[in-house]
């Protein structure tokens, strides 16, 4: 079966920190690989993705993920955490389909 | 530029009345998308639109009916709305390259 999994609900963090939020799906056929980002009150939109090629991807906002095949990961990572980076964030994932299946999120949250 | 909106920004709507949620777009993108956001669930697709003119039905689209009729809207209705349609619902847009979707910044249904 095809599912994206994200088993952190929550993840605080104190300011300055790095973080890393973890995403892993199962899948039978080649994938590509996102991580959107909602700020409080807003729609979702896209920090990186990973299409071809390297598997170290960078984003926006100093954020990266890096592709790891055999353990099925797609984990985001961000050195030094901000408190502007309070968000939800959610990592999606296409089955060869051209459509996006979302994982349920990770809240983020920055302890000053 | 204004992207994507939609209307209205929030509703409460008695159990069975009929809504049509609006969404509109200023980017020419060929391919919409309706989502609903549920807390622990993350975003599932309803329905989809690859071009004007053609619909598609994503993951939950029971109760939801959608049209194409150019390439700037996708509105989504409800023709009898349940409890369980209560949710955030998000309306998005990706150009030829799809694999970047562009969000609106929701609505809030309540139905009652």
């Amino acid at each position: 079966a095809q599912s994206v999994t994200q088993l952190d609900s929550q993840v605080p963090v104190f300011e300055e920190a790095p973080v890393e939020l973890r995403c892993n799906y199962s899948s039978s056929v080649s994938v590509y690989l996102f991580w959107y980002v909602q700020y409080p009150n807003q729609g979702l939109q896209l920090l990186l993705k990973y299409l071809s090629g390297s598997t170290l991807v960078k984003g926006i906002n100093g954020f990266e993920a890096e592709f790891n095949k055999s353990q099925t990961s797609f984990h985001l990572r961000k050195p030094s955490v901000h408190i502007s980076d309070t968000a939800e964030y959610f990592c999606a994932v296409s089955f060869g389909n051209e459509k996006l299946t979302f994982g349920t999120g990770t809240r983020l949250t920055i302890i000053p | 530029i204004a992207g994507i909106t939609q209307a209205p920004t929030s509703q409460i709507l008695a159990a069975g009345r009929r809504m049509t949620l609006r969404c509109t777009q200023d980017m020419r993108h060929n391919a919409m998308y309706w989502y609903r956001q549920d807390l622990g669930l993350g975003l599932r697709l309803i329905h989809y639109s690859n071009t004007a003119g053609t619909t598609g039905k994503g993951e939950v689209p029971d109760g939801y009916s959608v049209s194409r009729a150019n390439t700037d809207d996708f509105p989504l209705t409800l023709a009898s709305a349940v409890p369980s349609q209560t949710s955030v619902y998000f309306c998005a847009s990706s150009d030829d390259s799809w694999e970047t979707q562009y969000f609106g910044p929701g609505t809030r249904l309540l139905v009652l």
